[in-house]
């Protein structure tokens, strides 16, 4: 069966400093990717999605950038955080015409 | 590109009541409309989905109905209990390879005893 995994879980940075999230899915090959933030209390706003290894798709232009280095890796990174970038980050994944599923996300709070 | 609305934003019921929540969907192309429950803290879970081939779909106590020509699709769920309180969410895709959901805004639904 598949899993998807996210680290870290929680994670409070202050402003200005870089960000790495990372996200791996096992038991499936070449899955489409997404990563996902949710505010507080908000929807789920679309950020990049990736349907192989170095193709990514930004949904939202802003200080944020995704990597996918490796078929069932992808990685959110930023190299200066704003109070603004808090907030729910969800990975999910999903077999090109079926179903999405999201991984148990990083809480990110921006001090 | 794709706009999903959702309503309500917030729905209160009483336990056994039944609970509608309706999106409507803007791009005709559309044919993937799966509805996600989202518990305080947790990741969204798939409750159901259903496909511009059907009309309805059904699972226990929760259905979706899709009217394509209208472009609207809800979730019926009928003697709701209080565990059935969370946030769902309704999205749509085109479902082809390289095409993301796309969500509406949520709907809190708070089921009392």
């Amino acid at each position: 069966s598949q899993t998807i995994h996210q680290w870290p879980a929680t994670l409070v940075q202050p402003v200005g400093s870089p960000l790495s999230l990372e996200c791996t899915v096992e038991g499936t090959s070449n899955p489409n990717l997404y990563w996902y933030r949710q505010a507080a209390g908000r929807g789920l706003q679309l950020l990049f999605y990736s349907v192989g290894i170095g193709q990514i798709s930004s949904e939202v232009p802003q200080n944020l950038s995704a990597s996918r280095p490796q078929d069932r890796q992808f990685i959110l990174s930023s190299k200066k955080l704003l109070l603004s970038d808090s907030g729910f980050y969800l990975c999910a994944w999903s077999r090109p015409g079926y179903e999405q599923y999201f991984g148990p996300g990083t809480r990110l709070t921006v001090t | 590109g794709e706009n999903v609305e959702q309503h309500p934003s917030t729905l209160s019921v009483q336990e056994g009541d039944s609970a509608v929540i309706k999106c409507t969907y803007s791009d005709s192309a559309s044919n993937y409309f799966p509805w996600y429950k989202q518990e305080l803290g947790k990741r969204p879970q798939l409750i159901i989905d259903i496909r511009s081939n059907v009309g309805e779909k059904k699972d226990q106590r929760i259905a979706v109905t899709l009217n394509k020509t209208a472009k609207h699709f809800s979730l019926h769920i009928t003697e709701t209990q209080p565990e059935d309180s969370a946030v769902y969410f309704c999205a749509a895709s085109g479902h082809q390879a390289g095409t993301a959901l796309i969500f509406g805004k949520g709907t809190t639904l708070s089921v009392s005893s």
